[in-house]
C-alpha cells in the first residue's frame, strides 16, 4: 500500500540544525512532485517547499526561504528537508506529503508527522 | 498571515448541512485549482477536495466543492459526529510561487 513515513524529528537548540526524511514506498515515487508543510501548535496548517518530480525545480514559503531546502533521492524514493538556523517558532509537527492533481498542492498521500521542537 | 481567509468556526446540529468559504485573490483561487483538507485532532490532514471539485476515491459525497472566482466553497451534507475538525482551504499563489492555505475552520457538530 502507499505509504510515507518521516523521521529525524527531535529537540534541537535554536541555531541547529536536523534533517527529517520521508521515505516512501507503494508507488513510482519518481514521477510525482512532493511537499513539505507543517502544523505549529495552536496554529494552523502552513506549506513550506514543493521539489519537481526530476528535481528541475523547488519552491519555498517566505518563512524557510534560504533557511530550509528541500531535496529528494529518486533512487531511494526518499525526500528531505535540511533545516538550518532553526528559531523556536520552527517548532510544529512536520509532514510531507506527495501532489495530487492538475496543480501544486499537497494530495491524497500524507507521512504520519514527526514533532521538532527548538529551544531556546 | 494567510491569503485565503475561512471563517474561524462553524457549527451545526447532526444531519444539519454546513458550508465553508475561503475567500482569496487573482493569484491564487483565481488561477489555480483549489484543494480542501479535513484535520482531525492527531492525525494527520486528510485530502477531501482536489481541481476545485473532484474527490479522491473513498470520500463520500456528502462532502463537495466549488470555485467561482477568487473564493470557494467547500458544503458538508448531513453532518455527523466524526466530522467534528479543522478544515482548510488551499491553493497555489502564482504570484508568490508558493502554496497557500487558508486560516482553517472549525467544524463543531451541537
Amino acid at each position: 500500500q502507499v505509504q510515507l513515513v518521516v523521521s529525524g524529528g527531535g529537540v534541537v537548540q535554536s541555531g541547529g540544525s536536523l534533517r527529517l526524511s520521508c521515505a516512501a514506498s507503494g508507488f513510482t515515487f519518481n514521477i510525482y512532485g512532493m511537499h513539505w508543510v507543517r502544523l505549529p501548535p495552536g496554529k494552523g496548517l502552513e506549506w513550506l517547499a514543493y521539489i519537481r518530480s526530476d528535481e528541475s525545480a523547488t519552491y519555498y514559503s517566505d518563512s524557510v526561504k534560504g533557511r530550509f531546502t528541500i531535496s529528494r533521492d529518486n533512487s531511494k524514493s526518499t525526500l528531505y528537508l535540511q533545516m538550518d538556523s532553526l528559531r523556536p517558532d520552527d517548532t510544529a509537527l512536520y509532514y510531507c506529503a506527495r501532489n495530487t492533481g492538475s496543480g501544486f498542492s499537497p494530495g491524497d498521500r500524507w507521512g504520519q508527522g514527526v514533532l521538532v521542537t527548538v529551544s531556546s | 498571515q494567510s491569503v485565503l481567509t475561512q471563517p474561524p468556526s462553524v457549527s451545526a446540529a447532526p444531519g444539519q448541512n454546513v458550508i465553508i468559504s475561503c475567500s482569496g485573490s487573482s493569484s491564487n483561487i483565481g488561477d489555480n485549482y483549489v484543494s480542501w483538507y479535513q484535520q482531525l485532532p492527531g492525525t494527520a490532514p486528510k485530502l477531501l477536495i482536489y481541481d476545485n471539485n473532484q474527490r479522491p476515491s473513498g470520500i463520500p459525497d456528502r462532502f463537495s466543492a466549488s470555485k467561482s472566482g477568487t473564493s470557494a466553497t467547500l458544503g458538508i451534507i448531513g453532518l455527523q459526529t466524526g466530522d467534528e475538525a479543522d478544515y482548510y482551504c488551499g491553493t497555489w499563489d502564482t504570484s508568490l510561487s508558493a502554496h497557500v492555505f487558508g486560516t482553517g475552520t472549525k467544524v463543531t457538530v451541537l
